[in-house]
């Protein structure tokens, strides 16, 4: 059984450029968490999704992010006109029921130049 | 918003030796978890405390919520170079499930 799985694991963007980030969850996860760790900070929770719900989004910023779990494919987390603040790990974990017991992935590390 | 500090940031210990990595919470903890991250690699699920003064173990790692809820040690004893990695603590707000976490302790073990 694959664990949850990120990709790209590096990316690298201009100022201004669009950032997408995909998470594919673990087999039979429904439940879709995303994270964020800038630098010298620890982990934050972001967002929480389910399939074609987004549950609580009460630690994205609200412009520039958004974030989907359609009913078909992987989770996928956009920053629109990254600037350089957004230089950061994001980590998405899923789960198989509301939980704190969540899988993690290895993370996307973001480079905005 | 609630911060939680670990301590020590780092830390190298010979393999056989005990130690312990402290989390502290600015507020009263309604769940506190610990996760470990191997290098590279995403965290993975360790404990789970709720009750004041509660102590759960895992093989050989032990970790306690003190009374007021507010402080959490983990304890490892005779240490293994497989429990090198990272420790976060991390901490809700009683979602169960919108975690935040500490900065984390960088565990080395040396032969």
């Amino acid at each position: 059984n694959a664990g949850v799985m990120q990709n790209p694991r590096h990316l690298v963007r201009r100022r201004g450029q669009e950032a997408r980030l995909r998470c594919s969850p673990m087999k039979g996860h429904s439940h879709v968490y995303w994270y964020r760790q800038l630098p010298e900070e620890g982990l934050k929770f972001m967002v929480y999704l389910q399939k074609e719900n987004i549950i609580d989004e009460s630690g994205m910023p609200k412009e520039r992010f958004s974030a989907e779990f359609p009913k078909e494919g992987p989770s996928i987390l956009r920053i629109q006109q990254v600037v350089r603040g957004d230089s950061a790990a994001y980590y998405c974990a899923s789960s198989p029921i509301s939980t704190y017991e969540q899988y993690f992935g290895p993370g996307t590390r973001l480079t905005v130049t | 918003s609630q911060e939680l500090e670990q301590s020590p940031q780092s830390l190298i210990v010979q393999e056989g030796k005990n130690l312990t990595i402290n989390c502290t919470s600015s507020k009263t903890l309604y769940g506190l978890y610990w996760y470990k991250q191997k290098y590279g690699e995403g965290l993975i699920f360790l404990m789970m405390l709720q009750k004041g003064g509660e102590e759960k173990s895992h093989e050989k790692i032990t970790a306690k919520l003190d009374e007021k809820k507010q402080q959490s040690s983990l304890h490892i004893t005779a240490s293994q170079p497989s429990h090198a990695g990272i420790y976060l603590c991390g901490a809700d707000k009683g979602s169960g499930y919108a975690l935040n976490f500490g900065k984390g302790t960088s565990l080395l073990v040396t032969p």
